[in-house]
């Protein structure tokens, strides 16, 4: 089974903080993408990225930035943390290919205070 | 991009099977249809997905109309623990990636 993993469940942070979510996954995979989820707004991607190194902006990438130094894990970094990036937001990974499913680690819930 | 349409919310009884369907109208020749799950509190989980065969697994089956305008995911025998919002999705084409655009999705309820 894929296990996408993100480091926190909750996250409690004050405004103009810098923070950090990490997310790892375990199957090889190229591809991996940042969510976040908000009540009547769906699911929306901030970034993706497909292999080492390289990085892509989503729909909504303002305010946030990527890293991913190594295959296994990519960072969602928010540079000055504010009240309306309070949000679940969620990691997901892919093989490389035409219509390979997405798979989702269980979220970081971050609040910003 | 290709949009989808799904009910708000539907109701099924445990144990009977849940139809849930969904509209893709302009969907393109070379686009998957994908279907994940959320359980409240837990990440998506992918369900299944086709292109324009049927298909199923262990979980569920996927019938896509032959204009593949519409489909539908099937869960045979439902179960308390399949209440979730399930989401159709039509694959993206990005710039130099793929991304998957989810819509609202469909709050499925299962009565006991």
């Amino acid at each position: 089974d894929v296990k996408v993993t993100q480091s926190s469940r909750y996250l409690v942070k004050r405004t103009g903080e810098k923070v950090f979510l990490e997310c790892v996954q375990d199957m090889d995979h190229e591809n991996m993408f940042w969510y976040r989820q908000d009540p009547g707004l769906g699911l929306r991607l901030i970034y993706f990225s497909y292999d080492v190194k390289m990085k892509e902006k989503g729909d909504i990438p303002e305010g946030y930035s990527v890293s991913r130094e190594k295959k296994e894990r990519f960072s969602l970094i928010l540079e000055s943390a504010s009240t309306n990036q309070t949000s679940m937001y969620l990691c997901a990974s892919r093989l490389r290919g035409y219509n390979s499913p997405l798979h989702f680690g269980n979220g970081t819930r971050l609040t910003v205070t | 991009d290709a949009k989808t349409t799904q009910p708000t919310s539907m109701d099924c009884a445990e144990g009977r099977a849940a139809n849930l369907p969904c509209n893709h109208s302009t969907i393109s020749g070379n686009e998957y249809v994908y279907w994940y799950r959320q359980i409240h509190s837990q990440g998506p989980q992918y369900i299944i997905h086709g292109l324009k065969n049927n298909e199923t697994n262990e979980m569920a089956s996927l019938i896509i109309t032959e204009d593949r305008k519409s489909s539908t995911l099937i869960l045979p025998h439902a179960t308390l623990r399949d209440t979730a919002v399930y989401y159709c999705i039509v694959r993206v084409v990005g710039q130099g990636a793929q991304k998957l655009v989810f819509g609202q999705g469909t709050r499925l309820t299962i009565n006991p």
